[in-house]
């Protein structure tokens, strides 16, 4: 069990928004930046959201990051197929003096 | 473009020790600007960070490994390598090799990652 807590899933039909959420602490998310990585099936993963909002270059702006306070959540607005996949939070946790990735969220596009 | 390439034995017998190398194309081990990681995703659950080392040598680990982990960096090779001793069934994962960028002196990220390798651990 992760002490980032994300939803297990989370599904939406084309063109719709869906939101994940990440959940941390005082001693991760609280004081430090959160990353999302999308994983697509069978394949590695790759980084789609830094410093809470910042999207590296490649990455479409329907993707957006926000954190508040000791969570974080990533928005998908205009829901593709191709957005299907597993979608993880990372953060730095100063407790651990290491990184956490949350469980992860499966989105499926309905 | 730096790319990274996992390697070693796709088998592993309990209470054995696993070892996989890790090695990187396009771009020097030898650079303080990055931490080397491995990251591990059983079947079908999440990523889990195993442990990272930095150019020097030190190695950091994920404590619920209980120090079965040792991690180690061959500049010479451009390589860097993971052992984890006396496996178990519950290290049957994914292992991915991945570069980590410090954007702060104190904390990193995965920004590019090796396809991964998938390491069975059975009798």
């Amino acid at each position: 069990q992760s002490v980032l807590t994300q939803p297990p899933s989370a599904s939406g039909t084309s063109g719709q928004r869906v939101t994940i959420s990440c959940s941390g602490g005082s001693s991760n998310i609280g004081v430090n930046h959160v990353y999302w990585y999308q994983q697509l099936p069978g394949t590695a993963p790759r980084v789609l959201i830094s410093r809470n909002n910042r999207r590296p270059s490649g990455v479409p702006d329907r993707f957006s990051g926000s954190k508040s306070g000791t969570s974080a959540s990533l928005a998908i607005n205009g829901l593709r197929s191709e957005d299907e996949a597993d979608y993880y939070c990372y953060t730095w946790d100063d407790s651990l003096s290491g990184p956490l990735f949350g469980g992860g969220t499966k989105v499926t596009v309905l | 473009q730096v790319q990274l390439q996992e390697s070693g034995p796709g088998l592993a017998r309990p209470s054995e020790t696993l070892s996989l190398t890790c090695s990187v194309f396009g771009g020097s081990v030898n650079s303080a600007n990055y931490y080397w990681s491995w990251v591990r995703q059983p079947p079908g659950k999440g990523l889990e960070w195993v442990g990272s080392v930095f150019y020097s040598g030190t190695s950091t680990f994920n404590p619920s490994l209980n120090s079965r982990v040792a991690l180690s960096i061959d500049t010479s090779k451009n390589q860097f390598s993971l052992r984890l001793t006396s496996v178990t069934t519950a290290d049957t994962a994914v292992y991915f090799c991945a570069r980590a960028v410090r954007p702060d002196y104190y904390y990193y990220y995965m920004d590019v990652w090796g396809r991964g390798t998938t390491v069975t651990v059975s009798s």
